[in-house]
């Protein structure tokens, strides 16, 4: 079964630091990775979407990579923000099981971008 | 507007009782889910739907049931056996296919009083 693991589980950052979020995920057989945002009480919002061929992809100040490999991927926010603060999800979708499209999460990692 | 909506919002339960979540998407999606999500916890799959009149159960299924009779809708209700279910509900859909993005409604906190 696939495990996911988020870290660190919480961040405490000033306005304008560069930081770096990390997901590890422990079989490599996946179609693709998805980086989440969630509000507090709010649904997930879709931030990036990684194909299991690529090893990056970029949304304005968000850039995303994934080693397949090693299992790993990592969500860089360049020159943070305080509206940036919240809890940032990253899900595997997996090729193994007969779940189709079904998402495979971590526990998240709570972000807090403080002026 | 695109997208998927869930109402309520907000749900309160009386021991014993079953109630009913709502889940409406307007994208065209074949695929649609239910997910739960505790503090603390990843979000884990209840029930899925690849199709319509076609479910499947997830990893923690016991106490809950679904319906898929159109393909916009897959509401979700929890039952009396469900021995634990204050938790927030997430519903999800996708297009089926494998290299797609999955998008999710707003939640329903449910509470059991």
């Amino acid at each position: 079964k696939q495990e996911v693991t988020q870290i660190p589980a919480a961040l405490s950052v000033p306005e304008g630091e560069n930081l770096v979020l990390n997901c590890s995920f422990t079989d490599s057989a996946i179609y693709n990775l998805q980086w989440f945002r969630q509000d507090p009480g709010k649904g997930l919002t879709s931030l990036l979407l990684i194909q299991s061929s690529q090893r990056e992809q970029t949304s304005g100040r968000l850039n995303a990579s994934l080693d397949k490999s090693s299992g790993r991927s990592t969500l860089y926010i360049a020159a943070s923000q305080p509206g940036d603060s919240a809890t940032y999800l990253c899900a595997v979708r997996p090729r193994r099981g007969s779940t189709l499209g079904r998402l495979y999460f971590g526990r998240g990692t709570q972000l807090t971008v403080w002026p | 507007d695109g997208g998927i909506t869930q109402s309520p919002k907000y749900l309160f339960r009386k021991e014993g009782q079953n109630v009913t979540l709502s889940c409406e998407q307007n994208l065209n999606h074949d695929a649609m889910y239910w997910y739960r999500q505790d503090p603390g916890q990843g979000l884990r799959l209840i029930y899925y739907s690849q199709i319509v009149n076609d479910f499947q159960k997830g990893d923690i299924a016991e106490g809950y049931s679904v319906s898929r009779e159109k393909k916009e809708s897959f509401p979700l209700t929890v039952t009396s056996a469900q021995k634990n279910p204050t938790a927030f509900y997430l519903c999800a859909s996708g297009d089926g296919l494998i290299y797609n993005e999955q998008f999710f409604g707003p939640g329903t906190r449910l509470t059991v009083l």
